[in-house]
C-alpha cells in the first residue's frame, strides 16, 4: 500500500521569494506521482507529474519538482512566487500494480504576501 | 470535450435522508474514485473503480456504496446520511497510470 506524507499544512511566504512545498511517500512498488493545486471554491488541477524517466519535471508556469528514490520525496519548488501562487497544493502517489489506488496528502496551503 | 461532471454542485439533507452524487466522464477512462474533503484532512479515498462492473473500497468506504454499471457513469449513493457525512465531495477519472481529472465538486451538508 502506499502512503503519502506533506510535511507542512502552511506555508507563508512574500512575494518573489523562493519556496519548496515538501512531500514523502511510502511504497514497496514502483511510483508515480502528481502535484495538484486548488484554488479556492474549486476542483483539483494537475500541476506537474513523474511517470518515468527525467527526475527532473517541470510545469509551464514555474514551479518543479525532483523525485528522489533514495529519500522517497518529491519536493516541490519555485525559484520565485506570486501573489496569484497562493492555493493550496496537494501530493498524489500511485503504485504499479496499486489496482488504480490513488492516495493524497493532506495539503500544503501557501500563501503568498505582497 | 466536458471532462468530469458532477452533480449537484450544493445539497442539504436531513439526517436520515439518502441521496445519489452523480458522476460523469466522456474521456472513456477506465479508473474512476469519489474522495471526500475536509477541511485540514486532504482528500480521503471513498471508492474507486477499475472498470465497469469492478469496485473497491477506499481509506473511508462507510456510509457510502457505488455502482459502476458503464464505463462513463460511477455514481455514489449515501443512505441515512449523517452529519460526519458534511464533506466536499469530488470525483475524479483517469486512464492508466497518468494524471487524474476532476470534477468541480458537491458540497454536501446534512443537518
Amino acid at each position: 500500500a502506499q502512503s503519502v506524507t506533506q510535511l507542512d499544512s502552511q506555508v507563508p511566504v512574500f512575494e518573489e521569494a523562493p519556496v519548496e512545498l515538501r512531500c514523502n511517500y511510502s511504497s514497496s512498488v514502483s511510483v508515480y506521482l502528481f502535484w495538484y493545486v486548488q484554488y479556492p471554491n474549486q476542483g483539483l488541477q494537475l500541476l506537474l507529474k513523474y511517470l518515468s524517466g527525467s527526475t527532473l519535471v517541470k510545469s509551464i508556469n514555474g514551479f518543479e519538482a525532483e523525485f528522489n528514490k533514495s529519500q522517497t520525496s518529491f519536493h516541490l519548488r519555485k525559484p520565485s512566487v506570486h501573489i496569484s501562487d497562493t492555493a493550496e497544493y496537494f501530493c498524489a502517489v500511485t503504485g504499479e500494480g496499486s489496482q488504480g489506488n490513488l492516495i493524497f496528502g493532506k495539503g500544503t496551503k501557501l500563501s503568498v504576501k505582497p | 470535450n466536458a471532462g468530469v461532471t458532477q452533480t449537484p454542485k450544493f445539497r442539504i439533507l436531513k439526517i436520515g435522508q439518502s441521496m445519489t452524487l452523480q458522476c460523469t466522464q466522456d474521456m472513456n477512462h477506465n479508473y474512476m474514485y469519489w474522495y471526500r474533503q475536509d477541511p485540514g484532512m486532504g482528500l480521503k479515498l471513498i471508492y474507486y473503480s477499475v472498470g465497469a462492473g469492478i469496485t473497491d473500497k477506499g481509506e473511508v468506504p462507510n456510509g457510502y456504496n457505488v455502482s459502476r454499471s458503464t464505463t462513463e457513469d460511477f455514481p455514489l449513493r449515501l443512505e441515512l446520511a449523517a452529519p460526519s457525512q458534511t464533506s466536499v465531495y469530488f470525483c475524479a477519472s483517469r486512464a492508466g497510470h497518468a494524471e487524474a481529472f476532476f470534477g468541480q465538486g458537491t458540497r454536501l451538508t446534512v443537518v
